[in-house]
């Protein structure tokens, strides 16, 4: 069975220009989070999907970032413009949540963002 | 923000020796996980212990949980270059599906 995939791997791009990032869950997840990940840090909640509801926003950046899950699968994570201060890793996890909320969370590789 | 904290930050050992690391988080949870992160790639999940359980294990790893001191401790036997890695716990907070990752602790295994 295929883990997360998210694409692109690697994006450099210069500040001020837009940048988007793919996920696509592990078949049957219904939830599905965005993590990003500074340098030597944990990483952080951007936002969490349960199907198609964001239903945990609090830590996005609204002003630059925007995320959607379309139909409740695939889901996209947007920065425009972008800043030097960006630049991170973005992780992608999803999970099947229960009524027992024990699950683990997959994660895909990862986008490595450098904003230059 | 980031609950959890890992204890040590940096840890190095030699092959063979048993490696501990600890994180102490302040909220209730529902669950605790430990996920690996070798240099530049993606997380993996090694194990999932929930609130009600006080001991897990999987093969070398052995994780324990205190939900009164709200802290939970790794344990790697017989450590392997392999395991070279950083190590992050990741709470399942109460009331939420939300898991928020501690700082993580680098460990270094010498061949």
């Amino acid at each position: 069975e295929a883990g997360v995939v998210q694409s692109p791997r690697y994006k450099i791009i210069e500040k001020k220009q837009p940048v988007a990032f793919w996920c696509n869950p592990i078949s049957g997840h219904n939830t599905l989070y965005w993590y990003r990940q500074n340098l030597g840090q944990g990483p952080e909640l951007l936002i969490r999907y349960e199907n198609e509801e964001a239903v945990d926003d609090s830590q996005l950046p609204k002003d630059r970032f925007s995320a959607e899950r379309l139909k409740g699968v695939d889901s996209t994570l947007k920065i425009q413009p972008a800043e030097l201060g960006d630049s991170a890793v973005y992780l992608c996890a999803s999970s099947l949540e229960d009524d027992r909320r024990n699950t683990e969370a997959f994660f895909g590789q990862g986008t490595r963002l450098t904003v230059v | 923000s980031q609950q959890g904290e890992e204890d040590p930050q940096a840890l190095s050992i030699q092959e063979g020796e048993n490696a501990t690391m600890n994180c102490s988080y302040k909220t209730s949870i529902n669950n605790l996980q430990w996920y690996r992160q070798n240099s530049g790639r993606g997380l993996v999940h090694l194990i999932l212990i929930r609130s009600n359980e006080r001991e897990k294990h999987s093969g070398r790893l052995r994780v324990t949980l205190d939900t009164s001191k709200k802290s939970s401790s790794l344990l790697i036997t017989a450590s392997r270059a392999a395991d070279t890695a950083s190590y992050f716990c990741a709470t399942g907070t109460s009331g939420t599906y939300k898991y928020i990752f501690g700082t993580g602790t680098r460990l270094k295994v010498l061949a």
